[in-house]
């Protein structure tokens, strides 16, 4: 497509609950990013995959946090167990690599009930 | 830690006037990228300058960066009402291209 595509825009869960976050980055784009938008953090790193290299899980707040990116494109975040405090917008991005602007999505809006 | 931080002002001007707002970070850096972010919607890409250069433009905007004070300005000239948006600064420290956003200043054009 011609963005970064990220799905559902909007997500209503009871806490406890699972979720999963989609992304579907640009085309062509090796490099893709998680990222967490909220009132009190601010933007934070989560995760960054490049190409078929292990990523970089080091923004991870806690093991209920997980991301995989299948065949280099597709891209999900799971969020076990979820706490009120994973209220938050996640963002996606996507780009050819290190040192290049990166793409955003719209983001998820997540809420917990 | 974070790094890029911006003054944490909130900017309301005349449309027509011009709009600075400027960004600290703490250590050493590849590049700096300014993002703008529109209510509700992803952030936008608007200029990056990598820690060689020390002036950028695209068309109303003007990025500067001082490598020894750790800052870097971004000015938007004759500014609009589509103006209206908060902008980070978010920098490329360990040069894996993950960023450091600082807090955003929002910016309000008045018509």
């Amino acid at each position: 497509g011609a963005g970064v595509s990220q799905s559902p825009s909007n997500k209503v869960t009871e806490k406890g609950k699972d979720v999963e976050l989609r992304c579907d980055p640009i085309s062509g784009h090796t490099a893709l990013y998680w990222y967490r938008q909220s009132l009190g953090q601010g933007l934070e790193f989560l995760i960054y995959f490049q190409g078929n290299s292990a990523p970089d899980k080091s923004g991870l707040p806690s093991d209920r946090f997980s991301a995989e990116r299948t065949g280099g494109s597709v891209s999900t975040l799971t969020i076990q167990r979820t706490q009120q405090e994973d209220s938050a917008v996640y963002l996606c991005a996507s780009n050819h690599g290190v040192g290049q602007p990166q793409h955003f999505g719209d983001g998820t809006r997540l809420s917990i009930l | 830690s974070q790094q890029g931080e911006e003054d944490p002002q909130a900017l309301s001007i005349q449309e027509g006037e011009n709009a600075t707002m400027n960004c600290s970070y703490k250590t050493s850096i590849n590049n700096l990228q300014w993002y703008r972010q529109n209510s509700g919607r992803g952030l936008v890409h608007l200029i990056l300058i990598r820690s060689n250069e020390r002036e950028k433009h695209s068309g109303r905007l003007r990025v500067t960066l001082d490598t020894s004070k750790k800052s870097s300005s971004l000015l938007i000239t004759a500014s609009r009402a589509a103006d209206t948006a908060s902008y980070f600064c978010a920098t490329d420290v360990g040069g894996n291209n993950r960023l450091a956003f600082g807090k955003g200043n929002q910016v309000v054009v008045i018509p």
